[in-house]
């Protein structure tokens, strides 16, 4: 089955740079989208199709995705970005959905 | 706005059944895909199954395969998880939720505890 490698956490000060790392097989041929759950609360779709951004999504937040990694972004880190990220694709071969294991982001 | 309400979860033996459903409001619903995710607690995402807008595609994770069931009535908008043969291990949160395009919508889910 497909597997999805995320690191378990990033932790990143105020305004700086967080990039959360997904690691896959030839991830590069898939769709990759981001999920963010904060503490108690349903997950929120914050980048689609690898690189797009959902309407009222903070620009702050961007994707990318090459080679065997996809990366999400977010620049300028808020106190308020602390949560759980999750990647995710449509792995097409075996017709299943596959989330990545999760990264928390600490925000010190 | 829309909006997905998830219900039927709750307490169960191992080897029980329970019924869960999501109905949808305040957007259309029979031209998509329908999906149950699940949460354990303490622990990450993890998709259950899958149901096209017509249900003439399906699929399902391979720890749930034979035993739940997905299934949707697109006149009463809503999406159903038919789970057998419980096991302790189905323990979670089960949210239902729609992705498409730009778009991606969540329930509040509902909580299964399987228990002896």
């Amino acid at each position: 089955s497909y597997v999805l490698t995320q690191p378990p956490s990033v932790s990143v000060a105020p305004g700086q740079t967080a990039r959360i790392t997904c690691g896959g097989s030839d991830i590069v041929k898939k769709s990759v989208h981001w999920y963010q759950q904060r503490s108690g609360q349903s997950p929120v779709m914050v980048v689609y199709d690898d690189s797009a951004r959902p309407s009222g999504i903070p620009e702050r937040f961007s994707g990318s995705n090459s080679d065997n990694t996809a990366t999400l972004t977010i620049s300028g880190v808020e106190a308020e970005d602390e949560a759980d990220y999750y990647c995710q694709v449509w792995d097409s071969p075996t017709d299943h959905l596959v989330f990545g294991g999760g990264t928390k982001l600490t925000v010190l | 706005e829309v909006r997905l309400v998830e219900s039927g979860g709750g307490l169960v033996k191992p080897g029980g059944s329970l019924r869960l459903s999501c109905v949808a409001s305040g957007t259309s619903f029979s031209g998509f895909t329908m999906t149950w995710v699940r949460q354990a607690p303490g622990k990450g995402l993890e998709w259950v199954a899958s149901i096209s807008g017509s249900s003439s595609y399906i699929s399902y994770a391979d720890s749930v395969k034979g035993r739940f069931t997905i299934s949707r009535d697109n006149a009463q908008k809503s999406v159903f998880l038919q789970m057998n043969s419980l096991r302790v291990d189905d323990t979670a949160v089960y949210f239902c939720s729609r992705r498409a395009d730009g778009e991606s919508y969540w329930g509040q889910g509902t909580l299964v505890t399987v228990t002896s």
